[in-house]
């Protein structure tokens, strides 16, 4: 059963728009929801990171937004730009106890921003 | 400050062999996790060890095994190798808190560029 799901799968975004990507979890235990950046050919990046006693965490152009009581999270890319093609996946997790450190990833979502 | 490190970068083994990837993680973590990422899929956790041994393992065979080793660097082997073992092998590591049982996050989990494996 896929824990953590992802949509769309691929976006395209003109430069300047605003990209909006989305995860809905199913355990309500998780309690650590990072976004992974990655580039064709290199391991994922920590873009951004919340936990849920927060409902929004901005980090310069990058803002997740987190609904505890749907079970959904979501980034926000503003002023997208063509740097910022890339794949991105959200993931969630434990922040801590015996089950601290494995990520469980959404599919992806392929990121097109045209110049 | 050198990041997580992996060697090989890409790796081509033909079935039924055995093969073995390093991770050497980021200055000052104790903790390594492995992934394995299909093409055009989220990685999926292997497992993770913390004190030079396995604390969790993901939905892997037997096949999958591992170490850790005293500076905190981490093999991942893989054993009769599968045409679906091709993959992107990834490392991430952290560093945690607190004690057994118990950890806690004291870092993010940082990735390293990941081990291409092509099984023909």
């Amino acid at each position: 059963q896929q824990q953590v799901k992802q949509s769309p799968q691929s976006l395209i975004v003109q430069k300047g728009g605003i990209s909006i990507i989305n995860c809905a979890y199913e355990n309500t235990a998780f309690d650590y929801f990072p976004w992974y950046q990655q580039f064709p050919g290199k391991g994922p990046a920590l873009l951004i990171a919340i936990r849920p006693d927060v409902s929004e965490k901005k980090e310069g152009r990058f803002t997740i937004s987190f609904n505890k009581s749907a079970k959904q999270f979501s980034l926000h890319i503003m002023d997208s730009q063509p740097g910022d093609s890339a794949t991105y996946f959200c993931a969630a997790g434990f922040d801590r106890g015996s089950t601290l450190g494995r990520l469980y990833f959404g599919r992806g979502t392929q990121l097109t921003v045209w110049p | 400050d050198a990041g997580v490190t992996q060697s090989p970068t890409h790796l081509i083994k033909t079935r039924g062999q055995q093969v073995t990837l390093r991770c050497s993680p980021k200055s000052g973590h104790d903790t390594v996790s492995w992934y394995q990422q299909a093409l055009g899929q989220g990685p999926q956790f292997i497992f993770q060890y913390y004190e030079e041994e396995e604390r969790q393992r993901g939905n892997f065979p037997d096949r999958f095994s591992g170490h850790q080793f005293p500076n905190y660097s981490s093999e991942l082997n893989v054993n009769a190798l599968l045409l679906g073992d091709s993959a992107l092998y990834l490392c991430a590591s952290s560093l945690a808190g607190g004690s057994l049982p118990i950890l806690y996050w004291n870092t993010e989990a940082f990735f390293g560029q990941g081990t291409r494996l092509t099984v023909v």
